[in-house]
């Protein structure tokens, strides 16, 4: 089983700055590597698949790269819509697998 | 407009079953593979159960395929799951998820409906 390791857990940053969130795999995924995005209340929603390809509707701001064990998502611009939870997911092997995922709160 | 709408969730004793149902809408439902997800309080999220459109292959994550089954009904458009011998780990918000492709992540998930597993 593939494990996936996201950092940090809580990630606090002001309106308008940039987010950077990690996830590192146990073994490669390749590029079988997806972002979603939890707030309370609302159904999660797909953000990258692909490792870097956006889902559709997803604003420009958003933005991930890596293959392999390291992936990066990056939210420039944070707007207040985007304090959220963030999990990573491969879908390399089954079982597929999420991460722990990282809290971006509002500093 | 895809709509995945999520229900039979509720309060259960341990060793209690209940089936869960996915309704599903905007989209030719049996084209798609389909999951199931799981949040239980505080944690994250955790991969169920995936089924392929025509619900002939089911994957199952290896600590709950003896007590879950995934199935489907494509004449109805609903996603099913049935859980057996439920235990208070099973506690949980359940959300289906339809998928780009088989071991897909979901491109569109439904709100979930919350399972408690207690006495």
């Amino acid at each position: 089983e593939i494990v996936m390791t996201q950092s940090p857990a809580t990630l606090s940053v002001s309106p308008g700055e940039t987010a950077t969130l990690s996830c590192r795999a146990s073994q490669s995924v390749g590029s079988n590597l997806a972002w979603c995005q939890l707030k309370p209340g609302q159904a999660p929603r797909l953000l990258i698949y692909g490792a870097s390809t956006r889902a559709t509707g997803v604003p420009a701001r958003f933005s991930g790269s890596g293959s392999g064990t390291e992936f990066t998502l990056s939210i420039s611009s944070l707007q207040s819509e985007d304090f959220a939870v963030y999990y990573c997911q491969q879908y390399n092997n089954w079982p597929l697998g999420f991460g722990g995922g990282t809290k971006v709160e509002i500093k | 407009e895809v709509q995945l709408l999520e229900s039979g969730g509720g309060l259960v004793q341990p060793g209690g079953s209940l089936r869960l149902s996915c309704a599903a809408s905007g989209f030719t439902f049996s084209s798609y593979v389909m999951s199931w997800v799981r949040q239980a309080p505080g944690k994250g999220l955790e991969w169920v159960s995936t089924i392929t459109g025509s619900g002939s292959i089911t994957y199952y994550a290896d600590s709950l395929k003896d007590r879950f089954t995934v199935s489907r009904d494509n004449s109805n458009n609903t996603l099913y799951l049935h859980m057996n011998n439920l235990r208070a780990d099973d506690t949980a918000v359940y959300y289906c998820t339809k998928d780009r492709c088989s071991g897909c992540p979901g491109d569109y998930w439904g709100q979930g409906t919350l399972v408690t597993v207690s006495s």
